[in-house]
């Protein structure tokens, strides 16, 4: 079964405007850590922001938040005053554990955004 | 200072080759882990190591075959190498203890089998 779920295959935002990326997720842990890496077309995984199960606070970074609803178990990634280099594949992700195999930390299949000038 | 370097950064080569990719992290990290990511861009884990020992083994072929030598470097050899193999791989690390640790990752290589 699927652990994260990113519905959004493509993305288009128009540039200095805000989107979200949507992205649900599974486990039965209480303890788990949320993610979002960010892969421009030059292929590396830059990490965005990440989210701990038991903070209440949204986090922020930048023109990035994440909208956490912890019951219905989303992470949505909203990144404000889109610029043309967010044009990007974007991953959500999920580490938990430790369990017999130690943590680990597994992605969603991901999100491209293409921001319009 | 790069943070997880991975060499070679492009890798083409025939079908039923043998070849390595070497993985090096200066973050101090414990735990080092091989990521594939296929064609349609979908990330799966393949290895995890902590500490030199072998963790997570996600039903990968046996053609494929991690080492660590120190808890700095996490190597992948792969024999006979298949058509399928081609993908790009990548190498992270992250804090064993931390739950809420990010992965940091290598800047990938890109195997392409002929």
């Amino acid at each position: 079964a699927q652990k994260i779920t990113q519905t959004q295959p493509g993305m288009f935002v128009q540039e200095k405007e805000a989107v979200t990326l949507d992205c649900t997720y599974d486990t039965s842990d209480q303890s788990y850590g949320l993610f979002w890496y960010k892969q421009p077309s030059s292929g590396e995984m830059i990490f965005l922001i990440y989210q701990g199960s038991y903070d209440e606070q949204n986090a922020t970074e930048g023109r990035y938040s994440l909208n956490f609803q912890k019951a219905r178990k989303s992470a949505n990634l909203v990144i404000s005053a889109s610029q043309l280099g967010d044009s990007a594949m974007y991953f959500c992700a999920m580490r938990e554990g430790p369990g017999t195999g130690g943590f680990k930390t597994i992605f969603g299949a991901g999100t491209r955004l293409f921001v319009k000038a | 200072d790069t943070a997880v370097s991975q060499t070679p950064k492009y890798l083409v080569t025939q079908m039923g080759n043998d070849k390595s990719i070497k993985c090096e992290q200066n973050l101090g990290h414990d735990t080092m882990y091989w990521y594939k990511q296929d064609s349609k861009k979908f990330l799966k884990i393949m290895f995890s190591y902590n500490n030199k020992e072998l963790i997570i083994n996600e039903t990968v072929p046996n053609r494929f075959s991690p080492k660590s030598p120190d808890k700095a470097h996490l190597n992948l050899h792969i024999n006979s190498l298949e058509l399928g193999d081609s993908a790009v791989y990548f190498c992270a690390s992250s804090l064993t203890t931390g739950i809420f640790a990010e992965a940091f990752f290598g800047q990938g290589t890109r195997l392409t089998v002929v």
